[in-house]
Parts: C-alpha cells; structure tokens; sequence
C-alpha cells in the first residue's frame, strides 16, 4: 500500500472549516484513500473514503487531486468535538482484503 | 449489539501472567482485525481473520501472542507471558466480507497494564 504524509498537528476555529491535506504520491491505480479518525480514548471512526471522484456525506467532504497524488479532507463547520486525530490511509486490495495501516495522522485542535 | 463489542475494557495482570481479550463483531461481519495503540502511538495491525480463518498473521509480535475466531464469529486474542511492553489498547474492528471496500468498524478497546 502507498504511503501517506501528514502534517503532525493543525489548528482550526470553531465554525469554520478545516482543510486537512495528504499526499500519497505513490498511489496506484486501484488503491483508494480512506480517511479515519480517532477521538481521545476511543476507537477509530470512519469519515469518508474515495477513489477518483470528490466525495461528500454527512460528516465531511473528501477532494482528490485529478493526478490522486494528494487529497484534502474538509470539514466545513468545524465543531470543538472535531478535535481529534485524521488519519489519511490508502488501501488496495493486497491480498484479496483491506487491512488498514495507520500513520501517525494529523492531530487537529479546533478552538473556541 | 449494534456495534463492536470488546471486554474487559480494563486489564490489569501481573508481568508472566496469561490474559484474554475477547472481541464480538457486528453480527455479519465476516472479516475481523485485532490492532493495538501504545500510549501515544499510532495503530498497530496484528491480524487478519477472514470466517475463522486468519489468512494474516504478519502483525503478530511475538509468539507468546495468538488469536482464534469460533463460528465465524467471537475472537480471542491470547497474550501469554505477559510483558510490560504489552501494555497498550487493544482494539477489534469488523467489516462485511473481503472484497468490501467500506468501512471498518472499530470498538471501543481493551486496556491492557502489565505491572
């Protein structure tokens, strides 16, 4: 699976919306990014995955550059219960199932 | 229940003494992850069982640790000779089947301290 890269931490106001970028430079063809997160003491959430094409559902929208090297995660109105930390993971198929392997992920603090 | 469950949420054993951790999946999941979080640390993948069988066991740190699915079901992780350094959370997901490509449905953990 390609690897991914991270900013280490980011900052966001209350209300407005949070840009979290990925690169994955090395992506293949049929690997797809998938984005999770992990509130303190708890387990992961799923937020959003994609292939090619933009995604949005209730909880973020997912943007992934026409080239797939680098995708960006949004949250529009970011909530003090956003806080958490984004873990940007690209998956393929290896073996007939989809492990996921977590980097050290983007630790976002909204603010009041 | 309607998500992964996972007991004891808390563990504390003594260094050398055997523990189980047990996992319940979202009924009609057919795939199951263990992983495992260090104090501060990312996410560790451990293995993979697809039904009963673990067709990936590559995460397995040592052999004192090992893990069994029943009835494509319940799963055991067995952690023997406990060590200080296997204290971590141990967490559960589950998916449908192996060729899903959604999500993964974590539960809450199981906290392991090895005094």
């Amino acid at each position: 699976d390609a690897k991914t890269t991270q900013p280490p931490s980011m900052d966001c106001a209350e209300g407005r919306a949070a840009n979290l970028p990925c690169n994955h430079s090395t992506i293949s063809g049929n690997e797809y990014v998938y984005w999770y997160r992990q509130i303190h003491s708890q387990g992961p959430q799923y937020i959003i995955h994609g292939l090619k094409n933009n995604e949005t559902n209730e909880m973020a929208s997912l943007i992934i550059t026409e080239d797939r090297k680098s995708s960006t995660l949004i949250l529009p109105h970011a909530t003090l219960r956003d806080t958490a930390v984004y873990y940007c993971i690209v998956r393929g198929r290896s073996g007939g199932y989809n492990k996921l392997i977590f980097g050290a992920g983007t630790r976002l603090a909204v603010h009041p | 229940g309607a998500g992964v469950s996972q007991s004891p949420s808390n563990k504390v054993t003594e260094k050398g003494k055997d523990v189980e951790l047990r996992c319940d999946p979202i009924s009609g999941h057919t795939a199951l992850y263990w992983y495992r979080q260090s104090l501060g640390q990312g996410l560790e993948f451990l293995i993979y069982f697809q039904g009963n069988s673990a067709p990936d066991k590559s995460g397995l740190p040592s052999d004192r640790f090992s893990a069994e699915r029943t009835g494509g079901s319940v799963s055991t992780l067995t952690i023997q000779r406990t060590q200080q350094e296997d204290s971590a959370v141990y967490l559960c997901a589950s998916s449908l089947g192996r060729d899903y490509t959604g999500e993964l449905f974590f539960g809450e953990g199981s906290r392991l301290t090895v005094l």
